[in-house]
C-alpha cells in the first residue's frame, strides 16, 4: 500500500496570507489527524477528522481549520498567517482513529512564513 | 489532559552500545504507547508500540517496556548502529472515551558514533 502523502512539501508565504495543505491517507484509512511540529513546542495535535467530521480538536486558534472529503483526503487551512506559524505540518492516518490503533505519518509540509 | 515527559533530550553512544530512552505519562487511563523515529527531513516513522495489557514487547534490536503502576515506559535499543541516529519520540493515547488524541514527548536526539 502507498503511504500517507502530503502536498506540497514546501511552502513559503508572507504574513497575512492564507495557505491550504493537503493530505491523502493510506488507502482504507478513514481517520486523518494533523499535527504541528516546531523546535520549541514539539509535536502538537491540531485536529482529527473521521468520515468528514471533525472529531477532536487541539488548542489552536480558529485561524487553523480543516476538512475531510468523502474519499478521506483531508485539507487544512491557515488564514492570516503569522511568523509563528512557520512549522512542519504533519498528517497521520489510521483505519478508524481508535485509541489503540497505529497512526502512520506522512512526510510533512514545511511552511515558512516571512 | 495527558502529559508526557521524555528523557534524555540528547543521547550519545558508541556503535554497539545500548541506548535507553524513558518516558512518563500522567493519565492512568492511557492504554497505547507508540515510539516513533524521525530522520532529518522526514515524518515520524513508527518503530514499535505497546498496549496496556502487555508489559514488554521486542522486535529484533528494539524493545519497549511498560510499567503501568509507575506510569512510565522505556525504549531500549541494543547493538546500536550509525543508522539508528535520529530523533525518537514517545507518545501516549487513551482515556475514558474511544477517540483520544496522541500526546507526544519532547523527543530524544540519539547520536551513534562509529
Amino acid at each position: 500500500k502507498a503511504g500517507v502523502t502530503q502536498t506540497p512539501r514546501y511552502l513559503i508565504k508572507t504574513r497575512g496570507q492564507q495557505v491550504t495543505l493537503s493530505c491523502s491517507p493510506i488507502s482504507g484509512h478513514r481517520s486523518v489527524s494533523w499535527y504541528q511540529q516546531t523546535p520549541g513546542q514539539g509535536l502538537q495535535f491540531l485536529f482529527e477528522y473521521f468520515s468528514e467530521t471533525q472529531r477532536n480538536k487541539g488548542n489552536f486558534p480558529g485561524r487553523f481549520s480543516g476538512r475531510q472529503f468523502s474519499n478521506s483526503r483531508s485539507e487544512m487551512n491557515v488564514s492570516t498567517l503569522e511568523l509563528g506559524d512557520s512549522a512542519l505540518y504533519l498528517c497521520a492516518s489510521s483505519p478508524r482513529g481508535l485509541n489503540q490503533e497505529t497512526q502512520y505519518f506522512g512526510p510533512g509540509t514545511r511552511l515558512l512564513v516571512l | 489532559g495527558e502529559n508526557v515527559e521524555q528523557h534524555p533530550s540528547t543521547l550519545s553512544v558508541q556503535e554497539g552500545d545500548s541506548a535507553v530512552i524513558k518516558c512518563t505519562y500522567s493519565d492512568s487511563a492511557s492504554n497505547y504507547f507508540p515510539w516513533y523515529k524521525q530522520e532529518l527531513g522526514k515524518g515520524p516513522q513508527l518503530i514499535i508500540d505497546i498496549r496496556s495489557n502487555v508489559g514488554e514487547k521486542k522486535d529484533q534490536r528494539i524493545a519497549v517496556t511498560l510499567n503501568k503502576t509507575a506510569k512510565h515506559f522505556s525504549l531500549h535499543i541494543t547493538e546500536t548502529q550509525p543508522e539508528d541516529s535520529a530523533v525518537y519520540f514517545c507518545a501516549a493515547r487513551g482515556g475514558n472515551t474511544g477517540f483520544q488524541k496522541l500526546v507526544f514527548g519532547t523527543g530524544t536526539r540519539l547520536l551513534v558514533s562509529p
